[in-house]
């Protein structure tokens, strides 16, 4: 059984779309992350959340808005993308705030 | 805010040599976790070591160890006996205790094993 899944892998848009990335993770963890890797492979953290709360919102636009209707799931909603958000965004979820973080396999968006 | 610096973008080396790996960070905090992670192609980052600042002992896991100098900031990863399963890219990563920034990943090391 995967541990952190994300869905789709791979999600091909226009500029201007709503789009939105599930995460789940059947780990029991208590916190859940999002991450952007950008093209040159760098990894920055988006959001996080601890027990459904919001705990980390790094700068980041406001279309970017994520959601987290229990424990397990943290989704990833982005309003009207642009060129800009081309990326592999990773969702990852860790026992506590301090525990190793195990990653999802990453949704890879492309925006023509 | 804290900062790592991996200063190898990339590196090959022949199949069974020894690696080593650097990273380099900056913070003002006394007590974190570092970390590296590995990502090879199928694009899964996968965790490879882990170190608690306030330990003194190098943590090792099989053929990966770290060299973790507090003082000078430093946090080297060791691979011995590389196989070709080791091609990958490596991020070195911060965590502040407590976790409340989540990890601040380095640039990464595209290492290269050649058979």
């Amino acid at each position: 059984d995967t541990a952190v899944s994300q869905t789709p892998k791979y999600l091909v848009t226009q500029m201007g779309n709503d789009k939105s990335i599930k995460c789940e993770q059947n780990l029991g963890h208590d916190t859940m992350y999002w991450y952007k890797q950008d093209s040159k492979k760098f990894l920055k953290i988006m959001f996080s959340y601890n027990n459904k709360e919001l705990i980390i919102n790094e700068t980041v636009p406001n279309r970017f808005s994520p959601k987290s209707p229990d424990k397990a799931h943290l989704n990833l909603h982005i309003n009207s993308l642009e060129l800009g958000d081309s990326a592999v965004y990773f969702c990852a979820s860790s026992r506590d705030r301090v525990s190793p973080q195990h990653f999802g396999d990453g949704t890879r968006l492309s925006i023509l | 805010a804290q900062t790592v610096t991996q200063s190898q973008p990339e590196m090959s080396v022949q199949e069974a040599e020894t690696v080593t790996l650097s990273c380099t960070y900056d913070t003002s905090e006394n007590n974190y976790y570092l970390f590296w992670y590995k990502q090879p192609p199928s694009r899964q980052m996968i965790l490879v070591i882990r170190q608690e600042a306030y330990k003194q002992q190098n943590a090792t896991e099989n053929r990966f160890s770290v060299n973790f100098q507090k003082a000078a900031k430093s946090f080297s990863l060791k691979i011995s006996d590389s196989q070709l399963g080791d091609t990958a890219m490596y991020f070195c990563a911060f965590m502040k205790y407590g976790g409340a920034d989540g990890l601040t990943f380095g640039k990464g090391t595209h290492l290269i094993i050649q058979p």
